[in-house]
């Protein structure tokens, strides 16, 4: 079965420092992969997806990036944080679902970043 | 510009009653139309689909419906048990690998 993991969980980052979070999936291979971010009581904010490594789709600019080194790999970056960038950060993945027919998210146990 | 709205955002009701939730769009064509229940401090997890020419789908307690000259999607949530109190997301998915999230409708169920 596929599984995806993200990491951390948690963490307190100054204004101005790097950020790396990273995810990855086991058991599928070729997912497209995503990042998310959610604010205090906000829907899900799509920031990157990918379909294949190298490949590297941005919906809204800012100072983050993504990076996707291997096939089921997807990193999440900053060289400097800012305020606005706390929140919580979900790491997804889809395949077609056969019995669905449609693409179907499955979430990361997500990462909850704040910046002081 | 595009928007996904869901109705208020939250919802109390009693154990043992319906619980309806209510998802519009504007400037979408969705070829699909998701739900998706969060718990607090977890990620969303998929529920149902229904496609754009369903005009219901089930799911045991759960039923969808989908009205694309409406352009809105009720979600029912039958018999309610505390245990299905949480956020429940509508997502939109116009068959281009993304998927855009309504802000969410958190759902109390009072024993």
């Amino acid at each position: 079965s596929q599984t995806i993991h993200q990491w951390p969980a948690t963490l307190v980052q100054p204004v101005g420092s790097p950020l790396s979070l990273e995810c990855t999936v086991e058991g599928t291979s070729n997912p497209n992969l995503y990042w998310y971010r959610q604010a205090a009581g906000r829907g899900l904010q799509l920031l990157f997806y990918s379909v294949g490594i190298g490949q590297i789709s941005s919906e809204v600019p800012q100072n983050l990036s993504a990076s996707r080194p291997q096939d089921r790999q997807f990193i999440l970056s900053s060289k400097k944080l800012l305020l606005s960038d706390s929140g919580f950060y979900l790491c997804a993945w889809s395949g077609i679902r056969v019995s669905l027919g449609a693409n179907v998210l499955t979430f990361g146990a997500g990462s909850r970043l704040t910046v002081l | 510009s595009q928007k996904i709205e869901q109705n208020s955002e939250a919802l109390n009701i009693q154990e043992g009653k319906t619980a309806t939730l209510t998802c519009n769009y504007t400037n979408y064509s969705p070829a699909y139309l998701q739900w998706y229940r969060q718990d607090p401090g977890r990620g969303p997890v998929f529920l149902l689909l229904i496609r754009e020419n369903e005009k219901e789908k089930r799911k045991e307690r759960l039923k969808v419906t989908f009205d694309t000259t409406l352009k809105q999607s009720l979600f029912h949530i039958t018999a309610s048990q505390p245990a299905d109190s949480a956020t429940y997301l509508c997502a939109l998915d116009s068959n281009d690998y993304k998927l855009s999230f309504g802000a969410g409708t958190t759902v109390t169920v009072r024993a």
